[in-house]
């Protein structure tokens, strides 16, 4: 258990829906990341938070964005969603500061649009 | 951050020792060698890092060659369980920002 949590486990949903997924960090952990796992493309980072503010952008789509709240906690909105969105999506959360931190994951939520 | 070049796949006995190795041979000086892995589809784990000096710890060994354009991780005694994808990965990080870089990785297969 990396204690790295994120929900929901699963989700099902059609073309053209919103949907949101929630992340939790380690406990003292500032930054949030996450990535994107499909089949084609590999893991690929799509964004970072450090403290509540955005620090680093991967290829995340203009559909996609997200948020880190005051409590730490990160939330990643998926929208007009496309068959092609379905993928495992990760969060991962680390100290934030220091050269040789280490990013711990999270079990992923497995997205399937139909 | 530093491309690394990874077999796309081994096999490994299970109890001996499995080696995994990494070409990085563009990497600064101040980047530092990550090691994943990934069991199934679950979140990737941490194994170890280094930055010069061979590191070990509880689930392995890393080894970097003295001028940092390669490393092995070494799986002593490896088991079923250890059977997942492999992803080594040069690190860098600038201030607050960072972000790993998965290549398709190693994926190791223990057998009986």
């Amino acid at each position: 258990d990396s204690g790295v949590t994120q929900t929901p486990k699963h989700l099902i949903t059609a073309t053209g829906q919103r949907v949101t997924l929630r992340c939790s960090p380690r406990s003292g952990d500032l930054s949030v990341y996450w990535y994107q796992q499909s089949l084609d493309q590999g893991l690929q980072f799509l964004i970072q938070y450090y403290n509540g503010e955005e620090r680093a952008k991967g290829n995340i789509l203009e559909r996609f964005s997200a948020q880190q709240f005051p409590d730490l906690h990160s939330e990643l909105n998926l929208s007009s969603l496309e068959l092609g969105d379905s993928a495992l999506y990760f969060c991962a959360s680390s100290v934030g500061t220091s050269a040789q931190e280490t990013q711990y994951f999270g079990p992923g939520t497995r997205l399937l649009v139909l | 951050d530093a491309k690394t070049t990874q077999p796309t796949s081994m096999d490994c006995a299970e109890g001996r020792a499995a080696n995994l190795p990494c070409n990085h041979s563009t990497i600064s000086g101040n980047e530092y060698v990550y090691w994943y892995r990934q069991i199934h589809s679950q979140g990737p784990q941490y194994i170890i890092h280094g930055l010069k000096n061979n590191e070990t710890n509880e689930m392995a060994s890393l080894i970097i060659t003295e001028d940092r354009k390669s490393s092995t991780l070494i799986l002593p005694h490896a088991t079923l369980r250890d059977t997942a994808v492999y992803y080594c990965i040069a690190f860098l990080r600038t201030g607050t920002a960072s972000k790993l870089t998965f290549g398709t990785g190693t994926r190791l297969q223990v057998t009986l």
